[in-house]
C-alpha cells in the first residue's frame, strides 16, 4: 500500500482561483514528518514546508497555507489567489525516522496548471 | 555557486554505454542521496551516503554503482543500462541523516534526465 496519497493527478486552475491540494498519508509511527516540495519545468524540487507530527497547528505563510488533520491523516496545501508562476508539479512527502530511518515517502505529485 | 547541482543536465546513452552523474552540494551537508523519479510513480530512493559512508541501498541493481569521495560530491556510474531506467535522477542534501527521530529537511539538485535507447 502506498504510504502517501495525492489523489488528484493534474488539477487546472484559472489565475486568482483559490486551489488545494490534497495528501492523505499511512504511518504506524507516532513521530514522524509531512513535507511539501514543488517541481517546476525545471526539474528541481524546491522545499516547502516541514511539519513534525506533534504540532497540528496550521500554517500559513503568504499564499502559501497548510492543513494538518491527524484525525483524517492528512496534510492538504492550499494556493490562494494562485499565479502563473504557480504552474508546477506538487509533491507531498513522509518520514518515519524512528521506524524506516532514512526513507522518505513521496507521493505521486499533482500536477498544477494556472491558466492566464 | 549554491545549493546542490547535477551535471550533466540531459543524458542519452546506449545500454552498452559507461556514463557518470554528478553531484555537487554548495550547503556544508554530511548526508547526501540519489533518488530516480519515474513517470507516474513516487520518487525512488537509491542510495543514502553519510559523511561518505553508503549507509544505504535500497535494492537497486548492480548496474548503478555510486561513489562518494568526500561529503561535497556524490556520483552515480551507470553501466550497462535497460530502457526502463529512462528517468530523472535527483540528488539531495541534509546536514546529517535523521536520528532518534528528528528529521533532516533534504535539499534538491535539478536532476540530470536520463533516457536509455
Amino acid at each position: 500500500a502506498q504510504k502517501v496519497t495525492q489523489a488528484q493527478t493534474e488539477i487546472s486552475v484559472v489565475e486568482k482561483e483559490d486551489v488545494t491540494l490534497d495528501c492523505v498519508y499511512e504511518t504506524r509511527d507516532t513521530t514522524y514528518y509531512l513535507f511539501w516540495y514543488k517541481q517546476p519545468p525545471s526539474g528541481e524540487l524546491v522545499f516547502l514546508i516541514r511539519r513534525n507530527s506533534f504540532d497540528e497547528q496550521n500554517e500559513i505563510s503568504g499564499r502559501y497555507s497548510w492543513n494538518f488533520q491527524k484525525s483524517t491523516s492528512s496534510f492538504n496545501f492550499t494556493i490562494t489567489a494562485s499565479q502563473v508562476v504557480d504552474s508546477a508539479v506538487y509533491f507531498c512527502a513522509l518520514s518515519e525516522p524512528l521506524y524506516t530511518g532514512n526513507q522518505f515517502y513521496f507521493g505521486t505529485g499533482t500536477s498544477l496548471t494556472v491558466i492566464p | 555557486e549554491t545549493g546542490v547541482t547535477q551535471t550533466p543536465r540531459h543524458l542519452v546513452m546506449g545500454m552498452t554505454n559507461k556514463k557518470s552523474l554528478k553531484c555537487e552540494q554548495h550547503l556544508g551537508h554530511n548526508a547526501m542521496y540519489w533518488y530516480k523519479q519515474s513517470a507516474k510513480k513516487p520518487l525512488e530512493l537509491m542510495f543514502v551516503y553519510s559523511l561518505e559512508e553508503r549507509v544505504e541501498n535500497n535494492s537497486v541493481p548492480s548496474r548503478f554503482s555510486p561513489e562518494c569521495p568526500n561529503s561535497s560530491h556524490l556520483f552515480l556510474h551507470l553501466h550497462t543500462l535497460q530502457p526502463e531506467d529512462s528517468a530523472l535522477y535527483l540528488c539531495a542534501s541534509s546536514q546529517d541523516l535523521a536520528s532518534g527521530g528528528a528529521w533532516e529537511t533534504q535539499y534538491f539538485g535539478p536532476g540530470t534526465r536520463l533516457l536509455v535507447l
